[in-house]
This record gives C-alpha cells, sequence and structure tokens, in this order.
C-alpha cells in the first residue's frame, strides 16, 4: 500500500471509447499530478494540481482531461485517444507543490489504445 | 526545460557486485532524489538530498548531491536479485521535478 491508489490498473481502449483513470490518495497532501511513463523515456510531467486548482498544463493534447474534485482525488478523462497515447500513465502527490519530501507515486494503469 | 542526463541505460552484473550511476543537469538543482521502480509499480523513494555536497546512506545504497549542483550519483554496495529494476534521478529546479531516462539494473545470481 503506497498511499497513492489508482484504478483500473490495466485499461485497453478503443481510439472511439471514452474512459476514465482514477487516482486517491490519503495523505492529506494538497499537490497530485499525472505522469505519463513511456518505455526509455524520461517521465513526462502532464497535469499539476495544487489546492484544487490547476497550476500546469504542460502541452497535453486536448483529448486527455483532468479533473481534481477535492485535494484527495484526481482524474484523467480520455477521448479519442491515439496508440501513441499507450504508456503506464502514473499519478503522484505530495504535501504542496514543493516537492522537498518527494513525490508518492501510485502504481499506476497501464493504458493499451488499439 | 531542464535536461537530465542519466547513465548508463542499463547494467548487467553478478550478484554481490557494487554498481554506480548518475545524472547530470544543464542546470542548477536544488533537490536531487533517487527513486527505484519495481515492475508493474510506481516509482518508489530511495534518497533524498538537500544540499551541494551531501552524502547520505539508505543500507547499501549512497547518494551525493554534486558541488556544483548539476549532478549526482547513486551507489549500491554488494548487490542482491532484489535490487533489480529502474532507478531513475529526479531534480526539483524550482517546482515540480524532472525525471532521467533511468538506468535498468539487472542482477545475475
Amino acid at each position: 500500500e503506497t498511499g497513492v491508489t489508482q484504478t483500473p490498473r490495466h485499461l485497453v481502449m478503443g481510439m472511439t471509447n471514452k474512459k476514465s483513470l482514477k487516482c486517491e490518495q490519503h495523505l492529506g497532501h494538497n499537490a497530485m499530478y499525472w505522469y505519463k511513463q513511456s518505455a526509455k523515456k524520461p517521465l513526462e510531467l502532464m497535469f499539476v494540481y495544487n489546492f484544487k486548482e490547476q497550476t500546469e498544463n504542460n502541452s497535453v493534447p486536448s483529448r486527455f482531461s483532468p479533473e481534481c474534485p477535492n485535494s484527495s482525488h484526481l482524474f484523467l478523462h480520455l477521448h479519442t485517444l491515439q496508440p501513441e497515447d499507450s504508456a503506464l500513465y502514473l499519478c503522484a502527490s505530495s504535501q504542496e507543490r514543493d516537492v522537498v519530501y518527494g513525490y508518492t507515486f501510485g502504481s499506476g494503469t497501464r493504458l493499451t489504445v488499439v | 526545460g531542464q535536461q537530465l542526463n542519466q547513465s548508463p541505460q542499463s547494467m548487467f552484473i553478478q550478484e554481490g557486485e557494487d554498481v554506480s550511476m548518475n545524472c547530470t543537469s544543464s542546470s542548477i538543482f536544488n533537490t536531487w532524489l533517487w527513486y527505484k521502480q519495481d515492475p508493474g509499480e510506481g516509482p518508489v523513494l530511495l534518497i533524498a538530498l538537500y544540499k551541494a555536497g551531501e552524502l547520505t546512506s539508505n543500507g547499501r545504497l549512497t547518494a551525493q548531491f554534486g558541488i556544483t549542483r548539476k549532478d549526482s550519483f547513486l551507489n549500491i554496495s554488494a548487490s542482491i536479485p532484489s535490487d533489480v529494476g529502474i532507478y531513475f534521478c529526479a531534480g526539483q529546479p524550482l517546482y515540480d521535478m524532472r525525471f532521467g531516462a533511468g538506468t535498468r539494473l539487472t542482477v545475475k545470481p
């Protein structure tokens, strides 16, 4: 149990589907993040939420839509994805946006777009 | 953005050997962190470094924050099979972390 829970662990979706990834943390953290991890590439920061407000959108295509209803929950809504979007999507949280104590990561959602 | 260059990309070693990997940056970082990712899991924090020159150990792991604040290394002594995984360096320039591409470690019994 890492303290950050992501569901589902695996997801296969067609390019015309709409699906959502969920992230939940009960660590009392105020900042939450979405990262994309592709093979042999650095983790790519997608979105940052600090105190429920989106503070960064790292040039992510609009087919990815984040939602942060409260400090404990973060969603990533997916629609009309492309095969190159297949990757491991990691959620992380930290006390605040200042990462002095590092991030706590979830186990990720392995997404395959067919 | 700030680039992190992590090397080597992969290592194949015999159980009991020592391991060394490093990370360099084009910019100064205020914090360096080292993470390990097991297959099918998210990265887990191993060591965090906050001051230039700082040397910190966590069991068989030792990491240092370079004096120039643009590099860091991680050493693993007397490797064991459960050390297998991907090791990531991460640096914090101001806000948010930047990650290296990872070093994939394989340990042969």
